[in-house]
């Protein structure tokens, strides 16, 4: 199956830092990646959907300025967490579909990188 | 709203037994539903659902669409301790642009 890359796979850091953590899909190219939030004993919460070459979209409720989204390529999405406090604390993980176009088949399926633990002091 | 909700939210199980986890949505634009293993990190993925009926199988695993009463299920059967883990549910949707929305996910747990 595709291979999506995360990294880093844990950051601690203090409080009012800006982190960033990447996502690359290795063997496709993925116009379209996702970021999620996790909590723990939670499900995976949609932040935004990121788009190569253009302004991500995000969900309701979810800052912009906080979490900035670059897509800059086709197998690159970074997510940066400004100013970050401890309340944004939390397990973040990117997906990226492998869309191989027409209609729905098996290779349209989403795929996870491995996660980031972020813990901010 | 869209929404994706999954029961039971936990469980816990003897080795042997077989088990049926729920996923019901209610969304717009409904593409496809699909099921992830989540252990420690990443999800891993298990079915793509796009068809009512159609029963996909992978070895114990399986599991159904049915579109009209809007749900599906997953079957886990001859259940290993190796299964424990939160079985997620994801529905794709087209509502202007493609995501995907998760439920709540199953924990289960395989006694020895």
């Amino acid at each position: 199956g595709a291979v999506v890359s995360q990294h880093p796979s844990r950051v601690i850091c203090k409080s009012g830092t800006s982190v960033k953590i990447e996502c690359r899909s290795l063997d496709f190219q993925a116009t379209t990646m996702f970021w999620y939030r996790q909590f723990p004993k939670q499900s995976l919460m949609l932040m935004a959907t990121s788009n190569e070459g253009s302004k991500a979209t995000y969900e309701q409720g979810v800052e912009k300025d906080k979490f900035l989204i670059n897509h800059a390529s086709l197998t690159l999405s970074t997510l940066t967490v400004t100013s970050a406090h401890p309340e944004d604390s939390s397990f973040y993980i990117c997906s990226a579909r492998d869309w191989r176009g027409g209609s729905i088949g098996e290779g349209e399926k989403l795929f996870f990188g491995s996660g980031t633990q972020l813990s901010v002091l | 709203e869209d929404k994706v909700v999954q029961s039971p939210l936990s469980l816990v199980v003897h080795e042997g037994d077989t088990v049926t986890l729920n996923c019901s949505y209610e969304v717009t634009n409904f593409r496809s539903l699909l099921w992830y293993k989540q252990e420690k990190k990443a999800p891993t993925f298990l079915f793509m659902l796009t068809s009512s009926g159609i029963e996909k199988k992978s070895g114990r695993l399986s599991s159904i669409l049915d579109k009209k009463e809007l749900f599906s299920i997953l079957n886990i059967t001859a259940t290993q301790t190796g299964d424990s883990a939160v079985y997620l549910c994801a529905v794709e949707t087209t509502s202007g642009t493609y995501k995907y929305i998760f439920g709540t996910g199953t924990r289960l747990k395989v006694l020895a």
